[in-house]
């Protein structure tokens, strides 16, 4: 079993509506990853949590370090969302320089 | 400045043909790392430089060798490569495993 999962694996959305995709770890960590990928693209790094939740523009992300659960919400999303959004998670157990990355969720926003 | 910048964004190299992907960032971080990543995959760590001394290779073929001339570069070199390691080369950097920072890919491709 992947030590990240992330849900749902392929998200439709149309132009304006909310979107909420989730992260699920099995590890004990000292740092989450929210990453966006654009199709053909490089990563780019949208947030980095330890605990209770950060927002930047439209994005808001959050973390429950006890149950093991991260989200990441877009609120009005916009068909320039449309990415695959990376988590990857710190363990504890697997040293500094090692992350654990989920599948990605796909996101697509329709106009 | 804050980017990782990766060149070439493309190349295309025979079976015997040399070459050498390059990264660099200018951001005083001093871990260094080269992931690939093929189409709808998540990335996969090939190698970690710390304070420009290789820390980890996770059993990558000899074809790839890795170079960390100095503190801000990250070379890649490329010899006698296969059709099957065409793929997406990712250059990060962090500061000593937090704050990940990505560039935007070597998209290689092996005929």
């Amino acid at each position: 079993k992947n030590e990240v999962e992330q849900s749902p694996q392929n998200l439709t959305a149309q132009e304006g509506e909310f979107i909420t995709i989730n992260c699920s770890y099995s590890v004990g960590i000292s740092a989450l990853h929210w990453l966006q990928q654009h199709p053909g693209g490089g990563i780019v790094s949208l947030f980095m949590l330890s605990s209770g939740k950060k927002k930047h523009g439209r994005l808001i992300a959050t973390i429950n370090i006890q149950e093991k659960h991260s989200s990441l919400h877009i609120t009005a999303s916009h068909p320039r969302d449309s990415a695959v959004y990376i988590c990857a998670v710190r363990s504890l157990s697997g040293g500094n320089n090692r992350l654990a990355f989920g599948k990605g969720n796909q996101v697509v926003v329709i106009p | 400045d804050t980017e990782v910048t990766q060149t070439p964004k493309h190349l295309v190299m025979g079976m015997t043909n040399k070459k050498s992907l390059k990264c660099e960032q200018h951001m005083g971080h001093r871990a260094m790392y080269w992931y690939k990543q093929k189409a709808k995959k998540p990335p996969e760590l090939m190698f970690v430089y710390s304070y420009e001394k290789l820390s980890i290779n996770e059993s990558v073929p000899s074809r790839f060798s890795p170079e960390c001339p100095n503190s801000s570069l990250l070379n890649l070199h490329l010899h006698a490569l296969q059709p099957e390691d065409s793929a997406l080369y990712l250059c990060a950097s962090s500061l000593d495993g937090y704050g990940y920072t990505f560039g935007s890919g070597t998209r290689l491709t092996v005929v």
